[in-house]
């Protein structure tokens, strides 16, 4: 169990278009899901946290009207990249937690972003 | 001052034998957790292994095991008979303060492991 799914797995754009990234917990409902990106051979940096029906509190630095995040049920959240350029091209991982006093973190398969 | 300290070059381990992977944390909070996690060429985060502040014992998971230092805020992995498949990036990570609904992790630098045959 303790499944997440990202959509699409690859992704290739031109410079100025949108791209949405999907997040689905698939065998379990994700009270919180987390946003990260990750550049080659560097850490992940945490982009924002999103809880169901609320908005997203976004980190210091991370423009949020470039990265919208939508966390629409609890099983899924999407993180838009608006007017992608290529300082935008990442591997971007979402991360969903079960429950309010889980630990765990159970993180999706990444999304790897290329803007042309 | 970073939160998660990860120094280690590229290690390198013979399969079979067992290999520690530092870490050192920074943290004023009482109750926080470390966990490690695996990522494959792949990319995928694999869970390992959790600690938390609190815990007296260290952390067990198969052959994996934390030696939490607690008064030296360190909490290394040990991995024990490595095999071939162990070959990936391994990020110690911290949650600060008591589990909340919007708790998150810190991420360290990784370390990359290579197991060799």
């Amino acid at each position: 169990g303790a499944v997440v799914s990202q959509h699409p797995s690859r992704v290739i754009c031109k410079s100025g278009t949108s791209v949405k990234i999907e997040c689905r917990s698939l065998d379990f409902q994700a009270t919180t899901m987390f946003w990260y990106r990750q550049f080659p051979k560097q850490s992940l940096m945490l982009m924002a946290t999103s809880n169901e029906g609320s908005k997203a509190t976004y980190e210091q630095g991370v423009e949020k009207d470039k990265f919208l995040i939508n966390h629409a049920s609890l099983t899924l959240s999407t993180l838009t990249v608006t007017s992608a350029h290529p300082e935008d091209s990442s591997f971007y991982i979402c991360s969903a937690r079960r429950g309010r006093a889980n630990n765990e973190q159970f993180f999706g398969p990444g999304t790897r972003l290329t803007v042309l | 001052a970073q939160k998660i300290t990860q120094t280690q070059p590229g290690m390198f381990v013979q399969e079979k034998e067992a290999v520690t992977l530092d870490c050192t944390y920074d943290t004023s909070d009482q109750s926080y957790g470390l966990f490690w996690y695996k990522q494959p060429s792949s990319g995928e985060m694999i869970f390992l292994i959790y600690q938390g502040s609190y815990d007296e014992q260290n952390a067990t998971e198969g052959r994996y095991s934390l030696n939490f230092q607690k008064a030296r805020k360190s909490a290394n992995l040990v991995i024990s008979a490595s095999q071939l498949g162990d070959s990936a990036m391994y990020f110690c990570a911290m949650r600060e303060g008591s589990l909340g609904a919007n708790s998150k992790l810190t991420f360290g630098k990784g370390i990359t492991l290579s197991v060799r045959p």
